[in-house]
């Protein structure tokens, strides 16, 4: 069972920041955050990960707070292509091969 | 560089067929996972294998669903007497040798859409 809760969906307008959150109020130390998003009729897709520091990629910038019971995944400017599902899940490293997918945030990129 | 390749891309079957999967991992590595993704759900764990071994199938229903990676060959998954509930996208994955993956953790094929008609 998933063992984090998203938004079902949200709207973004094209060029602007895309704020996804994600509540894991039940992590444990030494669980990580990974998110993963899937493009319509395709796998998922890595996105990014971090433990406890903020951490910045190419393709996003991943926000956790503190306490580490929740965080966000930032889009810095949306394009059309980034429309997809995303998903937020928690596992103990990259050794974690039973990945727990919840329903994700269905986003929806506008012109 | 080829990423995981499934096929066949989509298949339709009649209740009572047989389906067969398969998957072919990226080179090099020698971890294969399943993952079913029934409509509006997330992806579900299936079946953890090695080459000639199955690790974990703890996700895979006790009945009419079996996997195999073969020595040689790509990983299949069967599906015997399809009902219309097995209807759903199945996924791949596969992961480098010896267990060290890289922070992609995953590498992900595009899927097989089953219609069981």
């Amino acid at each position: 069972d998933a063992k984090t809760t998203q938004p079902p969906s949200m709207d973004c307008a094209e060029g602007r920041a895309a704020n996804l959150p994600c509540n894991h109020s039940t992590i444990s130390g030494n669980e990580y955050v990974y998110w993963y998003r899937q493009i319509h009729s395709q796998g998922p897709q890595y996105i990014i990960h971090g433990l406890k520091n903020n951490e910045t990629n190419e393709m996003a910038s991943l926000i956790i707070t503190e306490d580490r019971k929740s965080s966000t995944l930032i889009l810095p400017h949306a394009t059309l292509r980034d429309t997809a599902v995303y998903y937020c899940i928690v596992r103990v490293g990259s050794n974690d091969y039973k990945l727990s997918f919840g329903a994700g945030t269905t986003v929806t990129v506008r012109a | 560089n080829a990423g995981v390749m499934q096929n066949p891309r989509h298949l339709v079957r009649r209740r009572g067929q047989e389906a067969r999967l398969r998957c072919s991992p990226m080179k090099g590595h020698s971890h294969v996972y399943w993952y079913r993704q029934l409509p509006e759900e997330g992806l579900k764990f299936m079946v953890y294998l090695q080459k000639e071994n199955i690790i974990d199938e703890s996700g895979m229903p006790k009945e009419r669903f079996s996997a195999e990676f073969p020595k040689e060959g790509p990983s299949i998954l069967r599906i015997q007497q399809v009902v219309r509930g097995d209807s759903a996208a199945y996924f791949c994955a596969s992961s480098p040798v010896g267990g060290r993956r890289t922070s992609d953790g995953y590498t992900f094929g595009s899927g097989t859409r089953l219609t069981v008609v």
